[in-house]
């Protein structure tokens, strides 16, 4: 069983539509979520990161995480073609060895006109 | 967050040979990671590099396979050696400025090997 589970997708929406994009993870000592947004043939960029449960916005985001059911959740509203991306949960313990990141494989999100 | 350069952007290499790849940052960091992405697969840590000692690598990588150079505060390189098709992937860089849980991104090196 992989640490961290995420839907490949693809999804595709119509634009204006809320967007739900989901991890789940085995590891209960992950203290750091984070969501990072992959154009095609670029490098990840971080979107938002929360510690522990709760929710943090920013704009159209939201983030939402549950960790006494190990779940967290991107939201995207009023979705835009310039949206579709592939979009990557990546969690962490921080250690004296840093930040090791453990990524999902990616949900392939295509937003329409 | 960091501004970050990879050399090369992407390469065709034959198989044998060796490929290094650099990384450049904008400003001084402790920390610099070097990750792999595969097709259809998550994002997988290579090893973490920080400055004026050895690398750290994770379970299934090895130094003589993936040699890392940490010079100064704002560079390294990853060389991915006797390279074989099962190599090609993309290679990415990232760092942790300031803040330790924050992680950007390169762009990252397309590697192909035939």
């Amino acid at each position: 069983q992989k640490e961290v589970e995420q839907d490949p997708g693809p999804l595709s929406v119509p634009e204006g539509a809320i967007v739900s994009l989901n991890c789940t993870y085995s590891n209960s000592a992950f203290q750091y979520f984070m969501w990072y947004r992959q154009y095609s043939r670029k490098g990840p960029e971080l979107l938002m990161y929360t510690y522990s449960s709760g929710n943090k916005e920013d704009g159209r985001f939201t983030a939402q995480v549950d960790k006494s059911s190990k779940y967290i959740s991107l939201f995207i509203r009023d979705s835009q073609p310039s949206d579709s991306a592939t979009y990557l949960c990546a969690m962490s313990v921080l250690t004296g060895g840093g930040n090791k990141l453990t990524f999902g494989t990616g949900t392939q999100l295509k937003v329409e006109l | 967050s960091a501004v970050i350069s990879q050399k090369p952007s992407r390469d065709i290499c034959q198989r044998g040979t060796s490929l290094t790849i650099q990384c450049q940052v904008d400003s001084q960091v402790t920390m610099m990671f070097w990750y792999r992405q595969q097709p259809g697969q998550s994002l997988t840590l290579i090893a973490t590099a920080n400055q004026g000692s050895e690398a750290t690598y994770e379970s299934g990588f090895v130094i003589d396979k993936f040699p890392i150079s940490r010079p100064n505060l704002t560079f390294s390189t990853l060389t991915v050696s006797n390279l074989s098709p099962e190599d090609s992937s993309i290679y990415l860089c990232s760092v942790s400025p300031g803040r330790r849980y924050e992680q950007y991104f390169g762009p990252g090196t397309r590697l192909t090997v035939t």
